[in-house]
């Protein structure tokens, strides 16, 4: 069945660190792509979607590349900052019209 | 911005009660849905709907009842509450099929005792 995969439960940076957060994709076909972003008390928010297979997509900082060679689609920021902490979440609309698969969250805490 | 709005912010009940939670959407849109977040777990589905009276069953529905009675109010309706549904719940709205992205409210904190 469809699944998103992120490995990485927790990562901790300093400010002006990289960043770079996993996640993989198993389904059939291209998918469009997402990445949401949870700030503490709040809901998750689209942060950036990709359509298109080995496009980029872009928001705030924020790119990742859907790469159908490797169904990746990682997320990644040059210089995070503080105000980046939240919780990162890949998801994927799958085969159910309307409906996305999510990956477990990645919990990004950056230092100042 | 889609607006979507959640009551209670944070439930407490017994096991073996009974809890509603509600969802109300303004933006006319036609799926609304409902999580489940939990630690390790992240965003699981547990029921959606794609307009009123309509109710499709997602990943983790059991001893969950939902019922969407207007496009704009859909209901997660918890009978015999247990306290492995203590969770973090986030109600969420989307266009539909053409327009995937998922809006969601600031989430109901559910504690069963």
């Amino acid at each position: 069945g469809d699944s998103v995969i992120q490995m990485q439960g927790q990562v901790t940076l300093s400010e002006n660190d990289f960043l770079f957060i996993n996640c993989t994709y198993s389904t059939t076909g291209y998918p469009t792509l997402f990445w949401y972003v949870q700030y503490s008390g709040e809901g998750p928010q689209l942060l950036l979607q990709v359509t298109t297979a080995n496009n980029k997509g872009s928001s705030r900082g924020f790119e990742a590349t859907y790469d159908k060679g490797t169904t990746s689609f990682h997320l990644q920021k040059t210089s995070v900052q503080e105000i980046d902490s939240a919780v990162y979440y890949c998801a994927m609309r799958g085969k159910v019209v309307g409906q996305l698969t999510f990956g477990r969250g990645t919990r990004l805490q950056v230092y100042a | 911005e889609a607006a979507v709005t959640q009551s209670p912010r944070n439930k407490v009940t017994v096991t073996g009660g009974n809890v509603t939670l509600s969802c109300r959407q303004t933006n006319s849109h036609n799926y609304m849905y409902w999580y489940r977040q939990d630690t390790g777990h992240g965003l699981r589905l547990i029921h959606y709907s794609y307009g009123a009276g309509n109710l499709q069953i997602g990943d983790v529905p059991d001893g969950y009842k939902a019922t969407r009675t207007t496009q704009e109010d859909f209901f997660l309706l918890l009978e015999l509450a247990s306290p492995s549904q203590t969770s973090l719940y986030f109600c969420a709205s989307s266009e539909g099929a053409r327009q995937d992205t998922q809006y969601f409210g600031p989430g109901t904190r559910l504690l069963v005792l």
